[in-house]
């Protein structure tokens, strides 16, 4: 199946801080891509679609100006936490529609990342 | 938007069998997908139905009745590492083709 790497898979940063993850498709290229966000126990949520060469959208009630997103090119997106807090210590899972399945709609998750705000 | 509906918690011994139900309200749908997550780990693919009927993968199977907005996700012969959160995600044009999940149900088994 596709393969969708992120990094890095643990981040611990001081509060006020930025922090960038980035999420790349290996071996196709991926026009759309979608960040979440986990909870312990909880449900991932979708926080965004970042769509290549263009603004992401946000999901109702998440800030823009604090999780900004770009999708620069056609195997890479990124979200960058800025001045995190330890509220936004998550977890944080990017994934990609595409790579051939065959399966409208699959996503292909990456390893996911891990921020931990002190 | 998409309510989706499973239980929290199922337990079971190795060996048995196991269904998770899935019950969803969603306009516009196109297909279901089950996604299953160990603990600290991203989801990884199990199954996905488009037409209702059973779909059989191994000790995995998955069923669909579109009529009724109702999907389970059969685990036969469990195994320990079969313990982890089974996610029902309902896919559809009602949500702009977005795949949205449901707080999945936790599987925990025991020897």
């Amino acid at each position: 199946g596709a393969v969708v790497s992120q990094h890095p898979s643990w981040v611990i940063c001081k509060s006020g801080t930025s922090v960038k993850i980035e999420c790349r498709s290996l071996d196709f290229q991926a026009t759309t891509m979608f960040w979440y966000r986990q909870f312990p126990k909880q449900s991932l949520m979708l926080m965004a679609t970042s769509n290549e060469g263009s603004k992401a959208t946000y999901e109702q009630g998440v800030e823009k100006d604090k999780f900004l997103i770009n999708h620069a090119s056609l195997t890479l997106s990124t979200l960058t936490v800025t001045s995190a807090h330890p509220e936004d210590s998550s977890f944080y899972i990017c994934s990609a529609r595409g790579g051939g399945s065959g399966r409208a709609g699959e996503l292909f998750f990456g390893e996911g990342s891990r921020l931990t705000v002190l | 938007g998409q309510n989706i509906d499973q239980p929290t918690e199922m337990t079971a011994t190795e060996g048995a069998i196991v269904q998770i139900n899935c019950t969803y309200q969603t306009s516009g749908f196109n297909g279901l997908f089950w996604y299953q997550q160990h603990a600290g780990e991203a989801p990884t693919f199990l199954s996905y139905n488009v037409l209702d009927g059973l779909e059989e993968k191994g000790r995995f199977s998955s069923f669909l009745s579109r009529s009724k907005g109702y999907s389970y996700l059969l685990l036969k012969e469990l195994q320990m590492k079969d313990s982890a959160s089974y996610l029902c995600a309902p896919f559809g044009i009602s949500n702009d083709y977005k795949l949205s999940f449901g707080a999945g149900t936790t599987v925990t088994v025991r020897a």
